[in-house]
């Protein structure tokens, strides 16, 4: 089944830490990949997006992925995180290509502390 | 441009009641997606809308429905409410067909009592 996991589920860091949170999916041939971030009482933003070529990309607000096809992974990384990063972050995977539907997984939730 | 369009944005039903949700999408969007936002499942699909076609449907009870006008705004539908499905409901639009960014609304909160 078409899947992706999401594995930290809540991750709390002080500023300028380092961040990384995994994302894996399931085996399903062609995919697109996505990470969208949730600030409190806002709606879902793209913060990236993977659909072929250099499988490191860069998206907003210095946010950064890599795709790792030997690995089913597309973990969202950034070098210093800052208060303002203290949202819920989502990896989403489109399958197949035919289509716009998302899976999503089950989010994480970061609080960076000042 | 404006973004995605929901509403209402709250709603409160009785159980056994009905309800209709509505999305505007993006101008020019042609695609409409919606979702189930709840704390424990997360974000699930619910419908895929290209050109007034439902092209994909998750896996949800007959009692969610949804449909696409000419104008590509999109109404869901759930009848006989229950409990369970209190639950952030977002809209989400394409431009494409396939294979293009989705653009998020704010969502509509029902709560059912």
């Amino acid at each position: 089944a078409q899947s992706v996991s999401q594995h930290n589920h809540h991750v709390i860091l002080s500023e300028a830490a380092s961040l990384e949170l995994g994302c894996n999916y399931s085996y399903g041939g062609t995919v697109n990949l996505f990470w969208y971030v949730q600030y409190p009482g806002q709606h879902l933003q793209l913060l990236l997006k993977y659909f072929s070529g250099d499988p490191l990309v860069k998206g907003i607000k210095g946010f950064e992925a890599e795709f790792i096809k030997s690995k089913f992974s597309f973990n969202l990384r950034k070098p210093s995180v800052q208060w303002s990063d203290t949202a819920e972050y989502f990896c989403a995977v489109r399958y197949g290509g035919a289509t716009n539907k998302l899976i999503f997984g089950t989010g994480t939730l970061l609080a960076v502390q000042p | 441009k404006a973004g995605v369009t929901q509403t209402p944005r709250y709603l409160i039903k009785t159980r056994g009641q009905q309800v209709t949700l509505s999305c505007s999408p993006i101008s020019g969007h042609r695609s409409v997606s919606w979702y189930q936002q709840t704390p424990g499942q997360g974000l699930q699909f619910l419908f895929e809308y290209f050109s007034e076609t439902q092209r994909n449907k998750g896996n949800f009870p007959g009692r969610f429905s949804g449909r696409q006008f000419s104008n590509s705004r999109s109404e869901m539908n759930v009848s006989t409410l229950e409990l369970g499905d209190s639950a952030l409901y977002l809209c989400a639009s394409s431009w494409g067909e396939r294979n293009t960014e989705a653009f998020f609304g704010q969502g509509t909160r029902l709560t059912v009592v």
